[in-house]
């Protein structure tokens, strides 16, 4: 396998289920992100690990939880969603936090009903 | 705030040119990148500006002129595979990524 991987690429989630979304990278990178996209929006940064530690978290909902075991694995932890959370998850990685030739997984389409 | 300016749609012919246009207000400035996403599937990078003139990268070039907060993507010899959302986004003073909302380019036999 090579680059970055997500599973599961498609989700629908009702609001009290609780599901994760995987990210892998096969970079050797240290620097990994999630990304939520809606259509005709700017793709807006939800979370940033440096070396596994959490180094930024732009104002996101407390039903989003990340974790990051270690430099190649990042999950999203989700729990009583809202259908406006409905959106593509994206996970990203770079070789360091401030190098920004970011490597984007496929995604995950998210569904909330 | 923070903003990036991109038109949200444009249509171009196969084979022709077309330059796609990016303007920006960021607090500092530490690069500017343009990545190519095609539907449905992941962004890629393209480009990264970050002094002021033309980068050439086959087909596809990209301007920055920091004075004026503005950046273009240029790309030539269009082909059918070029259809696909290019976003542009800029890293600010705290190497933060930027986005903007993306130009969905369509190529046109």
């Amino acid at each position: 396998e090579t680059g970055v991987t997500q599973t599961p690429r498609h989700l629908v989630m009702g609001m009290t289920n609780k599901k994760s979304l995987k990210c892998e990278q096969h970079l050797g990178h240290n620097a990994m992100y999630w990304y939520k996209q809606s259509a005709k929006k700017p793709l807006e940064l939800m979370f940033v690990y440096n070396f596994k530690e959490q180094t930024e978290n732009n104002s996101v909902p407390s039903r989003f939880s990340p974790e990051c075991p270690n430099s190649s694995h990042l999950f999203l932890h989700l729990h009583t969603l809202q259908p406006e959370d409905s959106a593509l998850y994206l996970c990203a990685s770079s070789l360091q936090r401030e190098v920004h030739e970011q490597y984007f997984g496929p995604g995950t389409r998210l569904t909330v009903t | 705030g923070q903003n990036i300016d991109q038109p949200t749609e444009m249509t171009a012919t196969e084979g022709a040119i077309v330059q796609i246009n990016c303007t920006y207000q960021t607090s500092g400035f530490n690069g500017l990148f343009w990545y190519q996403q095609h539907a449905g599937e992941a962004p890629t990078f393209l480009s990264y500006n970050v002094l002021d003139g033309l980068e050439e990268k086959g087909r596809f070039s990209s301007f920055l002129s920091r004075s004026k907060g503005y950046s273009y993507l240029l790309l030539k010899e269009l082909q059918m595979k070029d259809s696909a959302s290019y976003l542009c986004a800029v890293l600010d003073s705290n190497y933060q990524l930027i986005w903007g909302a993306g130009t969905k380019l369509i190529i046109k036999p």
